[in-house]
């Protein structure tokens, strides 16, 4: 089964500045996608940036990136210019592509980003 | 385009009672998914449907809870009886097709069982 760990229950930055949050996961599987979701307090889940595990290549959505080592199992999202409407709860997703079988998505517990204006 | 629509919003029953939760997903999503999000956690998967066929429901819990989405597109998933344990927030997902990159998500249903 694949697991996914975020660390850091809580991250407060300042406004305009940069943030990395961290996220580890575990799968025996080498086709899967990796995603950030954001949810405010309206529990509305968005999804912020996805990552296909073939691709080498970082993504990147505007002030979104991530920073994705394949061999580490490492998936941290950085966000630059920090804003007020980024705070929110913050996932880290795994979903299997085997394209077979079920594909739910398997989340981490989430980080809390406060943003200080 | 519309979202994926869920009703109720809120819901508060005693325990032991029955409670069903209502997922209209985005029109000509074939995948619909229900999560369980428990406060501090991230969400668990506890059902998909591919039309109107179940996928994967290895993680419900079958004594008390089911599901159905029947002519493949609304799905209603029902609890009886309810525990203390499942209070939390029930988040219904659609996409495209089952091997489409994003599934979109309703606003959830906020469970407290007292």
């Amino acid at each position: 089964a694949q697991t996914v760990t975020q660390s850091q229950p809580e991250m407060s930055v300042q406004e305009a500045e940069t943030v990395t949050l961290s996220c580890t996961y575990d799968t025996s599987e080498s086709d899967y996608y990796l995603f950030w979701y954001k949810q405010p307090p309206s529990r509305q889940m968005i999804l912020v940036i996805r990552q296909e595990a073939y691709k080498q290549q970082n993504a990147t959505e505007n002030r979104f990136s991530v920073n994705f080592q394949k061999a580490a199992k490492s998936f941290s999202l950085k966000i630059s210019d920090s804003q007020l409407g980024d705070a929110a709860m913050y996932f880290c997703a795994y979903r299997n592509n085997s394209g077979g079988g079920a594909d739910g998505l398997t989340f981490g517990k989430g980080t809390h980003l406060i943003i200080q204006p | 385009e519309a979202g994926v629509a869920q009703s109720p919003r809120y819901k508060i029953i005693e325990k032991r009672q029955s409670v069903a939760f209502w997922c209209n997903p985005i029109s000509g999503h074939a995948t619909l998914y229900w999560y369980q999000q428990i406060l501090g956690q991230g969400p668990k998967l506890l059902i998909q449907f591919q039309n109107n066929g179940v996928v994967d429901d290895s993680q419900l819990p079958k004594d008390r809870f089911s599901a159905e989405r029947l002519k493949g597109v609304d799905s209603t998933l029902k609890i009886q009886p309810a525990k203390l344990e499942d209070s939390a927030v029930y988040l219904c997902a659609s996409s495209l097709e089952r091997v489409s990159t994003e599934q979109f998500f309703g606003p959830g249903t906020r469970l407290t069982v007292l």
